[in-house]
């Protein structure tokens, strides 16, 4: 079953931070998050595994609720660079990692100077 | 490595045409998979391999999809009879699991125009 994302669609001035969520109805055993520009494919940011574990990397960190199947991307002080459209892709939790990806409809980040 | 090729890049095909695309992966990750992606959607999953087994097959894709992984290398995806719906850019992706510290490794598409 698709997450489902919110919000659709920021509009960001650069140095503003954004929240973007994803939520999945199935107890999820990971949580991937991507971010594409127009025209490009998908480029993988981050991984979280069941277990609430928070990651992140310079000004985009995530968390992942497991009790709540949510996770969270959070983006701070944005570059222009951050624009494009952010999906969350969920994997089933069949006992491990055994599953493939379902991709939200995605987020899609505009920043502005 | 030269990262996930897929080729061609564009199709052009007649309505009722087959066509057929390959997908090279990253030559050590032994999982590959099928999306499809139309215009402001995410990827739609169609199927994936682990090595040369076809482990999962989407319960909305038509008979007319089908998906090859000899030998646990590349991969071709045949679409048969193809319909002006089947429009949309085909990604392949790649990944070692059950190592999950990487995700996916996207290739740059194959964009299929059914006119």
């Amino acid at each position: 079953q698709q997450p489902v994302q919110s919000p659709q669609a920021v509009i960001l001035r650069e140095g503003e931070d954004a929240v973007i969520n994803c939520s999945s109805s199935k107890a999820l055993y990971s949580v991937h998050w991507y971010r594409q520009k127009h025209g490009e494919a998908p480029v993988f940011l981050m991984i979280l595994l069941k277990g609430g574990e928070q990651k992140g990397h310079d000004k985009i960190s995530a968390s992942f609720n497991e009790k709540k199947q949510q996770s969270s991307l959070y983006l701070t002080a944005s570059q222009l660079s951050y624009s494009g459209t952010y999906f969350c892709g969920t994997e089933k939790d069949y006992g491990g990692s055994q599953g493939n990806l379902i991709f939200g409809k995605g987020t899609k980040l505009s920043v502005k100077p | 490595d030269t990262g996930v090729s897929q080729n061609p890049r564009h199709k052009i095909t007649k309505r009722g045409q087959n066509v057929t695309f390959r997908c090279d992966p990253i030559s050590e990750h032994n999982r590959l998979y099928w999306y499809r992606q139309t215009l402001g959607q995410g990827p739609e999953f169609l199927t994936y391999f682990q090595n040369e087994a076809q482990l999962e097959k989407s319960r909305l894709l038509s008979d007319r999809f089908s998906a090859e992984r000899p030998k646990g290398s590349f991969s071709t995806l045949e679409i048969q009879r193809t319909e002006q719906g089947d429009s949309a850019m085909y990604l392949c992706a790649s990944s070692s699991r059950p190592d999950p510290l990487y995700g996916y490794t996207f290739g740059s598409g194959t964009r299929l125009t059914v006119v």
